[in-house]
């Protein structure tokens, strides 16, 4: 079957750093999202893996591991307003016919 | 990125009775997919609609409880038929924008907010 997992809920400071794990098995591989849906808000795009290794975009990171079925969102310097759910997807077939495969998403509580 | 339109953003409709979602988009693009959110729950892809061709359907949603239509590379529709309260959830339209190679982004619109009583 198809399964992604990552963690319900996260708790960080504000100006600290957070890494949220997701693992997934899936029939195929072609890519795996992360994107960032705050409450009542469509989901926005954060970044896209399907080489191993490791995708920096300023405050965001995300690493890839194939052969481990793992990946993780990192987050540096914490703002109040990264408070928000992350969902973690896999692309499951080849191209742009591939379903996108979510997990429930990781609910994140920035304080102060 | 993408601009994604969606019409209506929410609505409270009768249990029994039909609506219809329309989802614009600001550039051609070949394929668009609906996802249905219910309250809690991640994302899960309806159908995917191609320009000029049957949307296919994901297992568990049919064609006659969600038709789906594709005019042209920038529109498509969603209509939830027959509604009940379980059909509550939130419905997004999203597009896939490639970019080069395999490497391409999937974004959405902002949804759609159906409540039935």
């Amino acid at each position: 079957g198809q399964n992604i997992d990552q963690p319900t809920e996260m708790t960080a400071t504000e100006g600290a750093i957070v890494q949220i794990n997701c693992t997934y098995q899936t029939s195929g591989f072609n890519g795996l999202f992360w994107y960032q849906q705050h409450a009542g808000e469509a989901p926005t795009f954060l970044s896209y893996n399907v080489l191993d290794g490791l995708e920096e975009k300023g405050r965001f990171s995300s690493f890839l591991s194939r052969s481990k079925g793992y990946s993780y969102l990192l987050l540096k310097e914490l703002q109040m307003k990264d408070s928000a759910s992350y969902l973690c997807a896999v692309r499951d077939r080849g191209g742009s016919q591939g379903n996108l495969i979510f997990g429930k998403g990781t609910k994140l509580s920035v304080k102060p | 990125s993408a601009v994604i339109s969606q019409k209506p953003s929410r609505d409270i409709c009768q249990r029994g009775t039909s609506l219809t979602i329309q989802c614009q988009v600001d550039s051609q693009v070949t394929m668009m997919f609906w996802y249905r959110q219910q309250p809690g729950q991640s994302l899960t892809l309806i159908a995917t609609a191609n320009q000029g061709s049957e949307a296919t359907y994901e297992s568990g949603f049919v064609i006659d409880k969600f038709p789906i239509s594709r005019p042209n590379l920038t529109f498509s529709t969603l209509t939830v038929s027959n509604m009940s309260p379980e059909d509550s959830s939130i419905y997004l339209c999203s597009v896939v924008r490639e970019l080069w190679g395999t490497y391409n982004e999937q974004f959405f619109g902002p949804g759609t907010r159906l409540t039935v009583l």
